[in-house]
């Protein structure tokens, strides 16, 4: 079945550096590709999405890029701040639609 | 603009007890509705999702149900409790997001359950 692995947290980072979170999928056919961010205390949100292959989601200065070959969707970003602490999740949406599948999250801290 | 409201916040029940968490979204209308539960340390796992109207889908088998009475309203139940039921419980609407298709989850604020 589809399936999603990030990779564990949490990571801690000091304000300015340099961000990775690997995310790598098992899926039939030509699933949707997401991230979204768990801020403390509320829910989760969309941060980008990816439909296919080579496609590459922004926003708040993340990118990840759709990697088919290598069934990656890795999370950067080129210099994090303090208010990016959060939960950052991975997700699949299976081809046709209705089912979202998520990664375990990753938490980021960043500090000062 | 679309709206999602689920409640109760926190819950506190004993084992053995019924359960009702209920979700509603506002602003749409026939909108994929899914329950998610997110345990410490074990990330978000899909427990039901709905299509349409008495349409529900179980991901896994457990003493939680899911029902949808109405187009936007999605209700989590229990008829007895277990201790492996504590949780925070997220609903969410999925709807399509432009051209590409792809279903956009928009959650709640969340149901934290304590089973005791």
């Amino acid at each position: 079945g589809n399936s999603v692995t990030q990779m564990e947290g949490p990571v801690t980072l000091s304000e300015e550096a340099f961000l990775t979170i690997n995310c790598t999928y098992t899926a039939t056919g030509y699933p949707s590709l997401f991230w979204y961010v768990q801020y403390p205390g509320e829910g989760l949100q969309l941060l980008l999405k990816a439909t296919k292959a080579d496609d590459k989601g922004s926003n708040k200065g993340f990118e990840a890029t759709y990697r088919k070959e290598t069934t990656s969707f890795h999370l950067e970003k080129g210099s994090v701040q303090v208010s990016d602490s959060a939960v950052y999740f991975c997700a699949l949406e299976n081809t046709g639609g209705f089912k979202t599948i998520f990664g375990a999250g990753t938490r980021l801290f960043v500090k000062a | 603009s679309q709206t999602i409201h689920q409640w109760p916040a926190t819950l506190v029940q004993p084992v053995g007890s019924p359960l009702s968490l209920e979700c509603t979204v506002e602003g749409t209308s026939n909108p994929n509705l899914y329950w998610y539960r997110q345990a410490a340390g074990r990330g978000l796992q899909l427990l039901f999702y709905s299509v349409g109207i008495g349409q529900i889908s179980s991901e896994v088998p457990q003493n939680l149900s899911a029902s949808r009475p109405q187009d936007r309203q999605f209700i989590l139940s229990s008829k007895k409790l277990l201790l492996s039921d504590s949780g925070f419980y997220l609903c969410a609407w999925g709807a399509s997001a432009g051209d590409s298709g792809a279903n956009v989850l928009t959650f709640g604020a969340g149901s934290r359950l304590t089973v005791l």
